[in-house]
């Protein structure tokens, strides 16, 4: 049983460009939720995806956005990058909504300069 | 408002003693869970115990306990004969059981970085 994977692991981007993050769900998981999490701070909830619908969101502007795919695996965009986009994105999967154990990839990094 | 509140921002431990991780949530529902994860400087959040709000016993793990006082709204963690390799950041999580569309989206206390010297 494969777990979470995250690409990339780390991004440097400019102030103003777009970025996408992706995340492989662990083998049988269809929900996938997204983390924010800032340097020295607990992960944020962005939203989450159950059978490629959004179901949910934390309070992010719309030019977060993202997607589900057919095999559960999930992409976060973000538009317009601005500094304090600065942080690192985590990925979780679940087996479904009632079972909510969420187990985590990685992380991606990213720095906006 | 669902909160949690993890009060000591570092703590030191001996090689092969016990630690305790203070957590205090706040919620009004009487259904929800409570979760630890261990985050190493390498950036995974790694699951290590639950604890849901109508288990009548306290969750283990292996060398994991939770210590569930449902009355104080406290779920402190107790790690036991501490390895070198627990020192992390180890975070106290709530499943939100309101919002929109059941998501359980969990909410995150602030962490306690633990450093476990031999």
């Amino acid at each position: 049983e494969t777990g979470v994977t995250q690409s990339p692991t780390h991004l440097i981007k400019t102030r103003g460009q777009q970025v996408t993050l992706r995340c492989s769900s662990q083998s049988g998981h269809n929900t996938v939720s997204w983390y924010q999490q800032a340097l020295g701070q607990g992960p944020q909830f962005i939203f989450q995806y159950y059978r490629e619908e959004e179901n949910g969101r934390g309070n992010f502007p719309p030019r977060f956005s993202g997607l589900q795919f057919p095999n559960y695996s999930s992409e976060l965009n973000v538009n317009a990058l601005e500094l304090d986009d600065s942080a690192l994105y985590l990925c979780a999967s679940s087996e479904n909504l009632a079972k909510n154990i969420q187990y985590f990839g990685a992380g991606t990094r990213l720095s906006v300069l | 408002a669902q909160k949690i509140t993890q009060t000591q921002p570092g703590m030191f431990v001996q090689e092969k003693e016990a630690v305790t991780l203070d957590c205090t949530y706040d919620t009004s529902d009487p259904s929800y869970g409570l979760f630890w994860y261990k985050q190493p400087s390498s950036g995974e959040m790694i699951f290590l115990i639950y604890q849901g709000s109508y288990d009548q016993q306290n969750a283990t793990e292996g060398r994991y306990s939770l210590n569930f006082q449902k009355a104080r709204k406290s779920a402190n963690l107790v790690i036991s004969a501490s390895q070198l390799g627990d020192s992390a950041m180890y975070f106290c999580a709530m499943r939100d059981p309101g919002g929109s569309g059941n998501t359980g989206k969990l909410i995150f206390g602030q962490g306690t970085t633990l450093q476990v010297k031999p």
